[in-house]
């Protein structure tokens, strides 16, 4: 595709409920990142893929947090029982060469 | 300290003037920056990214590096209202994988 592409793009849930957020990344990127972004936080790296594995991990603040990358492409992050404090922008971006991502438009995840 | 810094700002010039946008970091042992732009509601947009020492310019954005004093700067010239956004330096720490590390922005409003 031309950009990367998130969906959905944006999601209201119940506190406690589970939700899965996808990233399609910019066609042949072998990097796919997540980070989020909370109202008046800055942009903050959750994990990174490279491939179809997870090198780096150490962004994810819980447990509650998982993702999986499937094919080199299409990406899922999972949040489990997810709580208020989960309410934020999550942010997917791709890359071809080492360190020049593209994002995508978001999901703007909304706990109840 | 932060790892990456930026004055929040807001900001503001007039119509055709040159703005200046600054960031400092803290690991000098970085290698890459990176200047992207976010409207509001909206994802952010790479702009730039620069390697080495000295300036490197792109249409109306120069970017400059000084590795040796630890700061990144953007500057806009002939400003236009549409640049009004917030702009995010962003580094690619040491020893932190490929994963960007942020600043928190500076809101530039370019005044008519």
């Amino acid at each position: 595709g031309a950009g990367v592409s998130q969906s959905p793009s944006n999601k209201v849930t119940e506190k406690g409920k589970d939700v899965e957020l996808r990233c399609d990344p910019i066609s042949g990127h072998t990097a796919l990142y997540w980070y989020r972004q909370s109202l008046g936080q800055g942009l903050e790296f959750l994990i990174y893929f490279q491939g179809n594995s997870a090198p780096d991990k150490s962004g994810l603040p819980s447990d509650r947090f998982s993702a999986e990358r499937t094919g080199g492409s299409v990406s899922t992050l999972t949040i489990q029982r997810t709580q208020q404090e989960d309410s934020a922008v999550y942010l997917c971006a791709s890359s071809l060469v080492v360190d020049t991502q593209y994002f995508g438009p978001g999901t703007r995840l909304t706990v109840l | 300290q932060k790892e990456v810094e930026q004055n929040s700002g807001p900001l503001s010039v007039p119509e055709g003037a040159i703005a200046s946008l600054n960031c400092t970091y803290s690991d000098r042992g970085s290698q890459s920056f990176f200047w992207y732009r976010q409207y509001s509601g909206k994802s952010p947009e790479l702009i730039m990214f620069i390697y080495s020492n000295g300036d490197k310019e792109d249409g109306r954005f120069t970017a400059q590096l000084n590795k040796a004093s630890q700061y990144v700067s953007l500057l806009i010239r002939d400003s236009q209202p549409s640049d009004s956004a917030t702009y995010l330096c962003a580094v690619v720490v040491t020893g932190g994988g490929n994963k960007l590390t942020f600043g928190t922005g500076t809101q530039l409003k370019v005044e008519l």
